[in-house]
C-alpha cells in the first residue's frame, strides 16, 4: 500500500482563506519535505523537517508554514491563501543522502 | 551553492530513437546523482542513484555515469517507448554541515508512437 499519502487530493479555496494540506508517511523516515510544482520551475522545495517537533525553512517558504506534530505527520498550512499559491503540492519522505518518496500531490486552486 | 541544471526542458522523439537529457550540476561537497521519473497524475518516483565518480547506474533500459570530472550525470537510453512519455528529473543530495537535496528543473519527455 501507499506509504506517503496526502490529503486533499484536490482543493479549491477562496482568497485570503487559510488552507491545510495534511502528509502521512509509514517509512519511518526521520525527513519530511514540502513542494511544489510548477510549469518551468520544476519541484521547489517550500518547508522541510527533521523529525517530530521541528520544521525548516527551504528555499521558498514565504505565505506558508508547516507543522510537524508527530513522525507520521507533517503540515502545510497557508493561513491567508493567494493566486499565486495556486499549484500542485507534493509530500516526500526520507533519510539524509538517500532517496525521497513522494505522495501523490495535491492540487490546489485559489480563486 | 549547490545546483542542477538540465538543459531540456522538453524533448521529442519517436519510438525506438535514442535519448539523451543532460544534466549538469555543482556542488561544495561530494553529492549522491539521482534520477527521478514523474508518470502524469503521479508524484515523482527514483529511477537509479549514484554515489561516486564512475558509478553508473541504470534501470528499465535508463542508465547515466556518474562524471565527477565534467560534473555530470547524463541520462540516456538506447531506444525509448511511448510509455517511457514522462517527466525527468535530475537531482542531487550533499552533506554540507546539514544535507541538502537539490532537484532540476525536469525535462518533458513526448514519445511519439
Amino acid at each position: 500500500e501507499a506509504a506517503v499519502t496526502q490529503s486533499p487530493r484536490n482543493k479549491v479555496a477562496v482568497t485570503g482563506g487559510k488552507v491545510t494540506l495534511s502528509c502521512n508517511q509509514t517509512n519511518n523516515h526521520n525527513n519530511m519535505y514540502w513542494y511544489r510544482q510548477d510549469t518551468g520551475h520544476g519541484l521547489r522545495l517550500i518547508h522541510y523537517s527533521y523529525g517530530a517537533g521541528s520544521t525548516e525553512k527551504g528555499d521558498i517558504p514565504d505565505g506558508y508554514k508547516a507543522s510537524r506534530p508527530s513522525q507520521e505527520n507533517f503540515s502545510l498550512i497557508l493561513e491567508l491563501a493567494t493566486p499565486s499559491q495556486t499549484s500542485v503540492y507534493f509530500c516526500a519522505s526520507g533519510d539524509a543522502f538517500y532517496e525521497q518518496y513522494f505522495g501523490p500531490g495535491t492540487r490546489l486552486t485559489v480563486l | 551553492g549547490d545546483s542542477v541544471t538540465q538543459t531540456e526542458g522538453q524533448v521529442a522523439l519517436s519510438e525506438e530513437d535514442f535519448l539523451t537529457i543532460h544534466c549538469n550540476y555543482s556542488a561544495s561537497g561530494y553529492p549522491t546523482l539521482f534520477w527521478y521519473v514523474q508518470y502524469p497524475g503521479e508524484g515523482p518516483q527514483l529511477l537509479f542513484r549514484a554515489s561516486r565518480d564512475k558509478e553508473k547506474g541504470s534501470s528499465r533500459g535508463f542508465e547515466a555515469t556518474y562524471d565527477k570530472g565534467t560534473t555530470s550525470f547524463h541520462l540516456r537510453k538506447a531506444s525509448v517507448q511511448e510509455s517511457d512519455s514522462a517527466v525527468y528529473y535530475c537531482a542531487l543530495s550533499v552533506n554540507t554541515g546539514n544535507y541538502k537535496y537539490v532537484f532540476g528543473a525536469g525535462t518533458r519527455l513526448k514519445v511519439i508512437a
